[in-house]
């Protein structure tokens, strides 16, 4: 079964500082979106790459980038990091079938202090 | 405004109950539909996933998908205590598109 491993789940940072995400989908997947979740707050799409080009952009800010590399892992990266910035980031990919079904992996939970 | 809206709830139920989950959606490109099952700080678990108009079933889960009134529902038979979580509906325009997600409804089934 399809399946993603993130890491760190946890992570806690100061303002201003930067913090990397990292995504692993399990078997490697060609596609992969990231989504932020607030406290309290659906999942609100940030990006997605498919074979290692950016495929779609959502609200991600300009202090954001992320990448897919080429042995297909993900890695989110933030910059100058603001309190609102404490959500939970989560990765996810396609399913195997027809399409349609996507899954999430755990979430890494940043905390902006 | 959302594109996909979803009552926050909370929504209790006593345990054995049928459990009643909608969305309305805004976007008639809307194509494919899921509901997620939220419990707290994990991830989104997949339930049910449905392309374009029908009924679709799974054990204990069915869920229906009205196009011409962007009305979308699960019903959740035989409530356990389990199943309290958050549910979420998404929906997107083709199969590799970005999701658009319901606020998440949270149910609490009480035994």
């Amino acid at each position: 079964a399809a399946g993603v491993i993130q890491s760190p789940r946890h992570l806690i940072k100061e303002k201003r500082e930067t913090a990397t995400l990292k995504c692993y989908p399990i078997p490697r997947h060609d596609t992969v979106y990231w989504y932020q979740q607030g406290p309290g707050q659906d999942p609100q799409f940030l990006i997605s790459f498919y074979e290692k080009m950016q495929s779609d952009k959502g609200s991600i800010p300009d202090r954001f980038s992320a990448q897919q590399f080429s042995d297909y892992h993900s890695e989110l990266n933030m910059s100058s990091l603001e309190l609102g910035d404490s959500a939970l980031y989560f990765c996810a990919i396609p399913g195997q079938g027809a399409g349609g079904e996507l899954f999430f992996g755990e979430g890494s939970r940043l905390t902006v202090l | 405004q959302k594109e996909v809206e979803q009552d926050p709830g909370p929504l209790s139920v006593p345990e054995g109950a049928i459990v009643s989950l909608n969305c309305t959606y805004s976007n008639s490109a809307f194509q494919y539909f899921m509901w997620y099952r939220q419990y707290s700080r994990k991830g989104p678990e997949l339930l049910m996933y449905t392309y374009s108009s029908g009924n679709k079933e799974d054990g204990r889960f069915t869920a229906q998908v009205d196009k011409s009134s962007k009305y979308i529902s699960l019903f959740i038979r035989d409530s356990q205590p389990s199943d309290s979580a958050t549910y979420l509906c998404a929906s997107s325009t083709d199969s590799w598109g970005k999701f658009q997600f319901g606020a998440g409804t949270q149910v609490v089934v009480t035994p």
